[in-house]
């Protein structure tokens, strides 16, 4: 089966920290995925990467950055958290090759205050 | 441009009868994939489905089938004897033209009544 864990389920930060959310998956995929998700307005695609430190924007990137230096590691930086980043995270990967399921980590619920 | 429907922001059904949870979608593409994503209250995306473009019999696993209609660009999620722990929100995706992102609904809650 494959595994895509994210380091916290819970995290509360101060408005201006940087903070690094970290996933990890297990299955040797070449995409890897982050969004957001918030009530009403469903899941947005922050950034993904489709191999070792290649990245593309996706729909809603501003504020955030990323990097993926091993295959099976991708972080999502915010450099200076702001209270519209409360939100909640979603890690997701895909093998690649047109075979375009995504698999997805428990997620992360941030509040910055 | 590329879109998800999902017209039924919630839905109650009763315990073991069936439910079926709408998607249409909009693509000029020819190839292009369709799938389903159970999201329960702890948060965690669970993949339940996928069909293809080109797969002439509807998808099939478990209780969960995908009512595939090609020509009316639809492409339902029927759950047979549904179960409480069938209450979550379900989204419909459909893979977009750059083979790797996936294109999202707005989802919808089912809640099961005992």
């Amino acid at each position: 089966d494959v595994k895509v864990t994210q380091s916290s389920r819970y995290l509360v930060k101060r408005t201006g920290e940087k903070v690094f959310l970290e996933c990890v998956q297990d299955m040797d995929h070449e995409n890897m995925f982050w969004y957001r998700q918030d009530p009403g307005l469903g899941l947005r695609l922050i950034y993904f990467s489709y191999d070792v430190k290649m990245k593309e924007k996706g729909d809603i990137p501003e504020g955030y950055s990323v990097s993926r230096e091993k295959k099976e590691r991708f972080s999502l930086i915010l450099e200076s958290a702001s209270t519209n980043q409360t939100s909640m995270y979603l890690c997701a990967s895909s093998l690649g090759a047109n075979q375009e399921t995504q698999y997805f980590g428990p997620g992360t619920r941030l509040l910055v205050l | 441009a590329q879109k998800i429907t999902q017209t039924q922001p919630g839905m109650f059904v009763q315990e073991k009868e069936a439910v079926t949870l709408d998607c249409t979608y909009d693509t000029s593409d020819q190839s292009y994939g369709l799938f389903w994503y159970k999201q329960p209250s702890s948060g965690e995306m669970i993949f339940l489905i996928y069909q293809g473009s080109y797969d002439e019999q509807n998808a099939t696993e478990g209780r969960y089938s995908l009512n595939f209609q090609k020509a009316r660009k639809s492409a339902n999620l029927v759950i047979s004897a549904s179960q409480l722990g069938d209450s979550a929100m379900y989204f419909c995706a459909m893979r977009g033209g750059s083979n790797y992102q996936l294109i999202w609904g707005a989802g919808t809650k089912l809640i099961i009544k005992p």
